[in-house]
């Protein structure tokens, strides 16, 4: 069965830097892309960015270019997604998710990580 | 960017009959699109991928049709667990995106 299980829920003051994480089990994990979809409070959901954990290709949609990082270890199956100073606008859910069919659309999903970012 | 537009915002259905949600893409993306459910508190579900195919243990009342620019998800007898927010995702381009949703509501 293929589970993603994220990090728990953070608190945070805006500046503060965070590193989430999202550990894959029951697949090849080195050999799918993984997604980092963000979701406002009471909002849509955003495609924030790709990693192939094979060899760490990313690719990041235009608004999250620069202001996150996406990475990956292989060697322990998990996913990361960081940023070196937050916002208050930073306040969401994040998803990691398995890609289906290449880099293409979303077949599996992790349960999420609340961020809030409060001074 | 492919820009995702969904309509109608807000959907009001009684259990039991069809519900039509609708997705434009700004441009063509042939068949290259998937379909989401998400109840409160959970995280999205896969309905539909490649337009029309149902992924794993969806029931067989979802389907979806369309290709090009204009698809519709159609639930053919809404059932009480239906009731959810509804996303279409292109996979055509690069970034990937989403509409803004189809929330369906009980009437």
């Amino acid at each position: 069965e293929v589970q993603l299980v994220q990090s728990g829920a953070e608190v945070k003051k805006p500046g503060e830097s965070l590193k989430i994480s999202c550990k894959g089990s029951g697949y090849r994990f080195s050999n799918y892309w993984i997604a980092w979809v963000r979701q406002m409070p009471g909002k849509g959901l955003e495609w924030m960015g790709i990693i192939y954990p094979g060899d760490s290709h990313t690719r990041y949609s235009p608004p999250f270019q620069g202001q996150v990082t996406i990475s990956a270890d292989k060697s322990i199956s998990t996913a990361y997604l960081q940023w070196s100073s937050l916002w208050a606008s930073d306040t969401a859910i994040y998803y990691c998710a398995t890609l289906g069919s290449g880099a293409a659309y979303i077949d599996y999903w992790g349960q999420g990580t609340l961020v809030t970012v409060s001074s | 960017e492919i820009v995702m537009t969904q309509f109608p915002a807000t959907l009001f259905v009684s259990p039991g009959e069809r519900a039509a949600l609708s997705c434009r893409a700004s441009q063509s993306i042939t068949s290259n699109l998937a379909w989401y459910q998400q109840k409160p508190g959970q995280a999205p579900r896969l309905l539909i991928y490649g337009a029309s195919t149902r992924a794993a243990d969806i029931p067989a009342r979802f389907s979806g049709s369309g290709s090009g620019t204009e698809f519709t998800l159609s639930i053919s007898s809404l059932q009480s667990e239906d009731f959810a927010v509804y996303y279409c995702q292109q996979y055509n381009d690069w970034p990937r995106t989403f509409g803004q949703g189809t929330k369906v509501g009980i009437k």
